[in-house]
């Protein structure tokens, strides 16, 4: 059966800090793959996708990029983090057409001080 | 104006209640999502559907394609029911509902 995995599950990071968030897929090969966010009392927004190694779709001009170095691995980074950055992040794939069948990883919620 | 709009924003009700939770959309679909997000964070699809209806145990999703309408339904509900529901849109992309927070109150 396929697994989603996001780590850290919860990260406190200073303004002006990298970020590197994690994601990894397991039991299925070539999914689509996501990242969400989702800021404090506001609603989820489509952050990238991706449908294979290296190749990234960005929804929003952000602070933030993407990286699919390999098939089942999706990184979220950022060179030096807003206090705008913090919230809970979400990880997601899907095995055939985009933006179908989802299924969510457990988050990352963070806080940027 | 959100491109897709859910009503209500809070919902309460007493155990084994029957629960609407609606959600009207904007923008051309090519599938309408139901999402369920529990407290701690995590979000787990419930459905998803492009026209007619879905069952799965209790819940029920139904689309009104020419309305731009879907329905959740949640029958005899329960105190673990309780969470926040989400409707999202896609096509090319995906465009979230600002979430309904169910409370199911035993």
């Amino acid at each position: 059966s396929q697994t989603i995995h996001q780590w850290p599950a919860t990260l406190v990071q200073p303004v002006g800090s990298p970020l590197s968030l994690e994601c990894t897929v397991e039991g299925t090969s070539n999914p689509n793959l996501y990242w969400y966010r989702q800021a404090a009392g506001r609603g989820l927004q489509l952050l990238f996708y991706s449908v294979g190694i290296g190749q990234i779709s960005s929804e929003v001009p952000q602070n933030l990029s993407a990286s699919r170095p390999q098939d089942r691995q999706f990184i979220l980074s950022s060179k030096k983090l807003l206090l705008s950055d913090s919230g809970f992040y979400l990880c997601a794939w899907s095995p055939s057409r985009l933006f179908y069948e989802q299924y969510f990883g457990p988050g990352t919620r963070l806080t940027v001080t | 104006k959100n491109e897709v709009e859910q009503s209500p924003q809070n919902l309460t009700a007493q155990e084994g209640e029957f629960i609407t939770i609606n959600c009207s959309y904007s923008v051309g679909i090519s599938a309408l999502h139901w999402l369920q997000q529990h407290p701690g964070g995590g979000i787990v699809s419930l459905f998803m559907l492009s026209s007619g209806k879905k069952k799965h145990g209790r819940l029920i999703a139904t689309i009104n394609i020419q309305e731009k309408h879907s329905s959740l339904h949640i029958t005899a509900s329960h105190p673990r029911d309780s969470a926040v529901y989400i409707c999202a849109a896609s096509n090319n992309d995906m465009r979230f509902g600002a979430g309904t927070r169910l409370t199911v109150k035993p």
